[in-house]
């Protein structure tokens, strides 16, 4: 079962403009992850949010999480063509390393 | 350096047929896990394992099984395939188990059940 949904299931936007995506969760979480995946590629690590972050950095990349709504945000800014690709939560809530994936962002920038 | 390698990248089966995936992990790796993706879905855990040593698994059938090796090489099996089984599978493997430690995923192998 998913532990998490993604909000929008799918954004496109201009090369340039921002994209934010959104995930929700259910249990307590020790970390949060984000993962970018391309049209049949496996999954890349982007960030890790510790449950005692409130928001993380990396390049274009601006993450937040708000564990009393057990919600979390995914920025990047200045988008571009090379971004494009399904972007997915995951979640430790089942303990360890059994990370529970929502559905995914599917993310089309446009030139 | 090498990332994940995973073997086949494609695998057409029949219904009842078994198959056998295989998957390297970073060296220095010692931590293997194994994700199912059906279309338009996020992966899925089926097991992890640690040291030889299987240390989770999902809400799999026992149709499903895993081993790792002593290089930390890891094999997922599955018998009697059924139609639901078409998927991609995803090897990813990491230098532990702690959930701080981020997971490097391979390409997958991409499974059609005919």
């Amino acid at each position: 079962s998913q532990q998490g949904e993604e909000d929008p299931q799918a954004l496109s936007i201009q090369e340039g403009e921002n994209a934010t995506m959104n995930c929700s969760y259910k249990t307590s979480i020790n970390n949060l992850q984000w993962y970018r995946q391309n049209s049949g590629r496996g999954l890349v690590h982007l960030i890790l949010i510790r449950s005692n972050e409130r928001e993380k950095h990396s390049g274009r990349l601006r993450v937040t999480l708000d564990t009393s709504k057990k919600s979390s945000s995914l920025l990047i800014t200045a988008s571009r063509a090379a971004d494009t690709a399904s972007y997915f939560c995951a979640t430790d809530a089942e303990g360890a390393q059994k990370l529970v994936f929502g559905q995914g962002t599917r993310l089309t920038i446009n030139p | 350096d090498a990332g994940v390698t995973q073997s086949p990248t494609h695998l057409i089966k029949t219904r009842g047929q078994q198959v056998t995936l295989r998957c390297s992990p970073i060296s220095g790796h010692k931590s293997v896990s194994w994700y199912q993706q059906v279309l338009g879905q996020g992966p899925q855990f089926i097991f992890q394992y640690y040291e030889k040593e299987e240390r989770g698994r999902g809400n799999f059938p026992d149709r499903f099984s895993a081993r790792q090796f002593p290089n930390y090489s890891s094999e997922l099996n599955v018998n009697a395939l059924l139609l639901g089984d078409s998927a991609l599978y995803l090897c990813a493997s990491s230098e532990g188990v702690h959930s701080n430690q981020p997971q490097h995923f391979g390409d997958g192998t991409r499974l059609s059940i005919l």
